[in-house]
This record gives structure tokens, sequence and C-alpha cells, in this order.
């Protein structure tokens, strides 16, 4: 099993729309967990944190389910601008600790 | 807002060659990474820097490479004799603390293409 896994889309919804994306993680004992976006051919970038009691920035929303070992992103009213590839990002246990692992990435697309 | 630098954007080189990719990280952050990302898949983990000395590598970080942090802001990471199949974007990354409590921030990074 992967130790991140995504689903690669690509996810082509219309401006305006509301889109969730979906994350496993296969180690129990992952610490932190993550949204990164990657624009084509662009450094990742972080989109925000994901704690265990969910959290909201704006228009974005992030679960986590420690029982499931799945993390989702919601984009509400989703803007041109938001096209893009979401990685899901797992701290897992390591022998640093400063390990993050990226999944594949789901590649969202918006049309005017 | 702080950046990590790269440089340079782009190399090329021919196989067998050796090459250098340098990077500038936040000042006052204390971990450094570098990732690659060959095109087309996903970002992938080489190595981590902390107080010196590499904390953890990965299974591609292999005797080919090092990394180096010569002065008080560069951080390096040479590969030493190339091969067709490390054509990638090298990233490099700094956070300002473990992983787990913050989140990276990377460079622009730097398309090695070998040829």
């Amino acid at each position: 099993r992967k130790e991140v896994e995504q689903d690669p889309g690509p996810f082509n919804v219309p401006e305006g729309a509301t889109v969730a994306f979906n994350c496993t993680y296969s180690n129990s004992a992952s610490q932190s967990f993550f949204w990164y976006r990657q624009d084509c051919r662009k450094e990742p970038k972080l989109l925000m944190s994901v704690y265990s009691s969910g959290n909201e920035d704006g228009r974005f929303t992030a679960q986590l389910n420690r029982a499931s070992q799945y993390i989702s992103l919601l984009i509400r009213d989703s803007k041109l601008s938001d096209s893009a590839t979401y990685l899901c990002v797992v701290n897992p246990p390591s022998s640093s600790a400063s390990k993050i692992i990226f999944g594949s990435g789901t590649r969202l697309s918006i049309r005017p | 807002e702080p950046e990590v630098t790269q440089t340079p954007s782009h190399q090329v080189t021919q196989m067998g060659q050796e090459v250098i990719l340098r990077c500038v990280p936040i000042s006052n952050h204390l971990y450094f990474y570098w990732y690659r990302q060959i095109l087309g898949q996903k970002v992938e983990f080489l190595v981590s820097f902390y107080n010196n000395e590499i904390s953890e590598k990965s299974e591609i970080f292999d005797d080919q490479f090092s990394v180096e942090r010569p002065d008080g802001s560069n951080f390096t990471l040479k590969i030493r004799s190339t091969k067709l199949e490390d054509s990638a974007m090298y990233f490099c990354a700094s956070s300002e603390g473990l992983a787990r409590d913050y989140g990276y921030t990377f460079g622009s990074g730097t398309r090695l293409t070998v040829v």
C-alpha cells in the first residue's frame, strides 16, 4: 500500500462549484498532515495544515479522520485561480521526525 | 515574505559529470531538505539536514549524492556522476522546526537535465 494515496483526477469543474478531494495514508502513527498546492512546473506551496478538529481557511476546509486514516480538502466557490495540483502531505513517524511524504497529487481544473 | 533561493534554475550536464545544486534557505530556519520530482511523477524525499549533519535520507540518496552547508547561508546538493535517470526538478526546502509542527518553504527548484 502506498504511504499516501490520492485520486489523480483530473477534476474539471465550473467556476463557483464546490469540489472535494480525499487522501488516505498507510501509517496510523503519522503525526501531522498538510495540503500543498503545486502549479505546473512550480514548487509546492503550503496551503494549510490539517488538524484533528478540522480547520477552515476562507473557502478551504480540511478534515482529518484518524480512525479511517484519511484526509479531505473541500474548496467552496471555486475560482479560476484554484486550478492546480493539490498534494496531500503526511509526516510519518521517522528517525528524524522532520520528513514529509507527498502524495501524487490531484489535478483540479476550473472552467469559466 | 522570506524565500528559499535556488540556483541555477536550469542545469544541463553530460552523463557522468558532477553537478552541484545550490540553495539559500530562509535565514532563521534550522532544518533543510532536498526533494526531487521527475517529470509527471510525485515529489520524493531525498535528505534532511539539521545541526550540520544528515538527519535522515531516502533510498534514492545513495553514495552518488552528498549535501553540505559550507557556510552559514548556503546548502548544496552534489551529484558525483550523473545518470540519465537523475534528470528531474530538484527542490530545496527549509523549515523553522520539526515537520510535524511547521510546514516547509520550498525554493523554486533547479531543473536538471542529464544528456
